[in-house]
């Protein structure tokens, strides 16, 4: 069935640093693709998506591409900031279908 | 942007009782609700797709006896647990589908605390 591997937290970075948080999946045909942001005390917001293979989301300075060939959808953002601070989700929804599947999310801590 | 809303946004409750959780699309028409379940430093578990007028579809392992989902209009499901125990103490999280953008939105959560 379909599934998304997200990489394990937490991860605590300092403020300006580079982050990447890995995401995998595995799915029949080709699903769309999906990080997703819950910061504290609120829902889940979606923060970039990608419908196909080579589409790059962006939104906020985060970025992440889909990668067929590797079936990920890696998530990086530059130059980090404390309001960054959030847990991340990744998440597919497969070709013809409305509901989600999702990592397990990944906490992410900026420090000043 | 549109806005999902869940009211309680925190209950507690006796072993037993039966507690009553609503989603809501305040400004979009949502013909399919889904609910979910979150555990602590886990995933969202998908419990069940809620369409409008019809009988939700559960997933494997969840009890639509114990989960009750009602979806009476296209702005408003309900899920009830029945019979609550403590096991059942988690964070449940409501998303709806809009046909009018093909998004889906999500709720702030319910934190329910059986004791």
């Amino acid at each position: 069935g379909d599934s998304v591997t997200q990489m394990e937290g937490p991860v605590t970075l300092s403020e300006e640093a580079f982050l990447t948080i890995n995401c995998t999946y595995t799915a029949t045909g080709y699903p769309s693709l999906f990080w997703y942001v819950q910061y504290p005390g609120e829902g889940l917001q979606l923060l970039l998506k990608a419908t196909k293979a080579d589409d790059k989301g962006s939104n906020k300075g985060f970025e992440a591409t889909y990668r067929k060939e590797t079936t990920s959808f890696h998530l990086e953002k530059g130059s980090v900031q404390v309001s960054d601070s959030a847990v991340y989700f990744c998440a597919l929804r497969s070709t013809g279908a409305n509901n989600l599947f999702f990592g397990t999310g990944t906490r992410l801590t900026v420090i000043p | 942007g549109a806005v999902v809303s869940q009211h309680p946004s925190r209950v507690i409750c006796k072993s037993g009782t039966s507690v009553k959780i609503e989603c809501r699309s305040l400004d979009f028409q949502a013909t399919t609700m889904f609910w979910y379940r979150q555990f602590p430093k886990q995933s969202l578990m998908l419990m069940a797709t809620s369409n409008e007028g019809s009988k939700a579809t559960y997933e494997q392992g969840v009890e639509k006896d114990k989960f009750l989902i009602n979806h009476a209009s296209l702005t408003l499901s309900t899920l009830t647990v029945t019979s609550a125990h403590p096991e059942d103490s988690s964070f449940y999280i409501c998303s709806a589908f809009s046909g009018t953008s093909g998004h889906i939105y999500f709720g702030p959560g319910t934190r329910l605390l059986v004791l």
